[in-house]
């Protein structure tokens, strides 16, 4: 079964920190996606960014990076110099890259972050 | 090219009612997935469509759930006698046949029953 943990329910900061956010998957198989994904007050989902599982290599978008380790089996996703407008629900999900599921998502319980002026 | 649309963006029924639920794929995506997001969690896998074939409904609630998607128009996701339960909002995606890992996430539709 597939499972993804994300282990802060809630994070707080105050404008310009740095704040890091875990992943941490569970999965069988050696193929898989992993996405993270914002969603703000509004409620719809902004996909981030997407990473195969054969591609460690580590991202950085502007503000935002991610880094990948599959010895542990962890995505985390860092904020640099955070603003209020990084206020927002952040999702870690796992996706299926074969059989009969694949592209199913499976979600983590998300990561509450508030950035305060 | 208009992204995945879904309508109603709110909806809002007495227990015991039906609830339909649109989804209308990116263009070219024969692939749509639904997901619920009840209050306070992450998303959950229902339902996973190609054009008239149910792929894989394990995520479904064996009753009063059901899912379609027809060779023309939307995907429908169909709750039957709905309970205060089943409030939640109701995430559509869909994907290129050639990418699945590909997913584009609709705006969702906000379903509140009374």
């Amino acid at each position: 079964a597939q499972k993804v943990t994300q282990a802060q329910t809630e994070i707080s900061v105050v404008e310009k920190e740095d704040v890091t956010l875990d992943c941490v998957y569970e999965t069988r198989d050696t193929t898989y996606y992993l996405f993270w994904y914002k969603q703000p007050p509004s409620g719809e989902l902004v996909f981030l960014i997407r990473r195969n599982s054969f591609d460690e290599q580590n991202e950085i978008s502007g503000r935002y990076s991610w880094n990948f380790q599959k010895s542990t089996s962890s995505f985390n996703f860092t904020i640099t110099a955070s603003q209020v407008v990084d206020s927002a629900v952040y999702f870690c999900a796992l996706g299926n890259a074969g059989g009969t599921s694949y592209g199913k998502l499976t979600f983590g319980q998300g990561t509450i972050l508030t950035v305060h002026p | 090219n208009a992204g995945v649309m879904q309508n109603p963006r709110h909806l809002v029924r007495r227990r015991g009612q039906e609830a339909r639920l649109r989804c209308s794929p990116m263009k070219g995506h024969s692939h749509v997935y639904w997901y619920r997001q009840l209050p306070e969690e992450g998303l959950k896998f229902m339902v996973y469509l190609q054009k008239e074939n149910i792929i894989d409904e394990s995520g479904m609630p064996k009753e009063r759930f059901s899912a379609e998607f027809p060779k023309e128009g939307p995907s429908i996701l169909r709750i039957q006698q709905v309970v205060r339960g089943d409030s939640a909002a109701y995430f559509c995606a869909s994907s290129p046949p050639a990418t699945l890992s590909e997913q584009y996430f609709g705006p969702g539709t906000r379903l509140t029953v009374t």
